[in-house]
């Protein structure tokens, strides 16, 4: 049981360039979102989806893209890498339903981008 | 925004108790009490959550007061590994967007030996 799994840990990128932050559990949980965390501050969300075929919008999602095509995958686009994502990422999932909905949260991916 | 107050930092002597305060004075009544925490750089881990009654598990416990306005965080027995920015988050148990993890800045807990 692995858990939930990010891949890669660290990554640089140059402006403009496209890449895809993968986030994969396999606890069969239905809800996954994605946050981002920047030096000194909370996480804040930027996509979260509450099963296959559902994705919606956090508290900053421009500049991101998501689909939800299996319960255990939800990878994480960027279309047009700009310097101000630089950022630590991390991905979450959890049940949506019952007493135990805590969170499970990976490692994160730390991304530069110049 | 962040639905929680803490403080944005707290000191405690290694083997004594420390309790982190939250207040949530607009929490619903259908919203639960949940902590996590993140140890330097990792992933936020899940403490403890309750609704109105105190909670304990084998990290800490959770006192929530009877108008639900407020809540702290006990971990008994505090060593150097709990070091870490505490998170007080209120959420509905159920999914959909009320169900969304809201994070704020949290509290900094440094354990001092």
């Amino acid at each position: 049981n692995a858990g939930v799994t990010q891949t890669p840990k660290f990554q640089v990128l140059k402006t403009g360039q496209s890449m895809t932050l993968q986030c994969a559990q396999d606890m069969n949980h239905e809800y996954m979102s994605w946050y981002r965390q920047d030096p000194g501050m909370g996480l804040r969300l930027i996509h979260y989806s509450v099963g296959a075929g559902i994705t919606d919008q956090g508290e900053v999602p421009n500049g991101y893209n998501v689909s939800r095509s299996t319960t255990e995958d939800f990878p994480l686009r960027l279309l047009s890498a700009a310097p101000s994502q630089t950022s630590v990422y991390f991905c979450a999932s959890s049940l949506t339903g019952g007493r135990n909905t805590e969170a499970f949260f990976g490692q994160g991916t730390r991304l530069t981008v110049v | 925004d962040a639905k929680t107050t803490q403080p944005t930092s707290m000191d405690c002597a290694e083997g004594r108790a420390a309790n982190l305060p939250c207040n949530h004075s607009t929490i619903s009544g259908n919203e639960y009490v949940y902590w996590y925490r993140q140890i330097h750089s990792q992933g936020p881990q899940y403490i403890i959550h309750g609704l109105k009654n105190n909670e304990t598990n084998e990290m800490a416990s959770l006192i929530i007061t009877e108008d639900r306005k407020s809540s702290t965080l006990i971990l008994p027995h505090a060593t150097l590994r709990d070091t870490a920015v505490y998170y007080c988050i209120v959420r509905v148990m159920y999914g959909g967007s009320q169900g969304n993890l809201i994070f704020g800045k949290g509290t900094k807990l440094s354990v001092k030996p």
